[in-house]
């Protein structure tokens, strides 16, 4: 089984500041990692994607996460926050042998202040 | 594309009623997910289809819920007899044929409320 734990609910950066959202997963197996961002009365979209290739990842609207094994870690990161960027944040897993399904963690809202 | 399309967008009903949201997914992907999402529970997958065939339901709150795939356009999700804390928003999801592991596409979501 797999789970992924994301610190913090709610997140407020001043616009222009850097971005990080925390993600610690847990899995027996390698993991597949990922990123999702929820904007208000939409559904989730991908923003990044780790499967076993480079442990740094880049994503789209300048957002990148770096896979850390020792640390459990898949900590999202953006270095200069947009009034855009305003959103909820969902870091999820599965395992990478065999299809099992997605484990979405909490969630972490992103405010973003001018 | 158009995406996956879920209809309604939003649904208010009564308790006891029955209640169906639909879902058509993106075409050409084989699996459908049905997840639901609360403030107190977050984003829960309900179940999952792999052409058209339920692979795992464990996430079905209970038999007042069912979900069917009649073909690869398009699958249902009822609620009967429909219950208060059944109000969540409902999501569809599809992903690329052969790549499970792949990016799962997000419908809008079905706004639903039971009074």
């Amino acid at each position: 089984a797999q789970s992924v734990t994301q610190l913090g609910s709610h997140v407020s950066v001043s616009e222009g500041a850097l971005v990080l959202l925390r993600c610690n997963y847990s899995s027996s197996v390698p993991p597949y990692l990922f990123w999702y961002v929820q904007y208000p009365n939409q559904g989730l979209q991908l923003l990044l994607k780790y499967t076993s290739a480079a442990t740094l990842v880049k994503g789209i609207n300048g957002f990148e996460a770096e896979f850390k094994k020792s640390e459990t870690s898949f900590h999202l990161t953006k270095p200069s926050a947009h009034m855009s960027d305003a959103a909820e944040y969902f870091c999820a897993v599965t395992a990478s042998g065999g299809y099992q399904k997605v484990t979405f963690g909490t969630g972490t809202k992103l405010q973003v202040i001018p | 594309d158009a995406g996956v399309i879920q209809s309604p967008r939003h649904e208010v009903t009564e308790m006891g009623q029955e209640v169906t949201l639909r879902c058509k997914p993106i075409s050409g992907h084989d699996y459908l997910f049905w997840y639901r999402q609360t403030m107190m529970r977050g984003l829960e997958l309900l179940i999952y289809f792999n052409n058209n065939v339920p692979i795992d339901d464990s996430g079905m709150p209970e038999d007042r819920f069912s979900a069917k795939m009649p073909n690869a356009s398009f699958s249902t999700l009822k609620i009967q007899p429909s219950e208060p804390r059944d109000s969540a928003v409902y999501f569809c999801a599809s992903s690329n044929p052969g790549t499970p592991r792949d990016e799962q596409f997000f419908g809008p979501g079905t706004r639903l409320t039971v009074l």
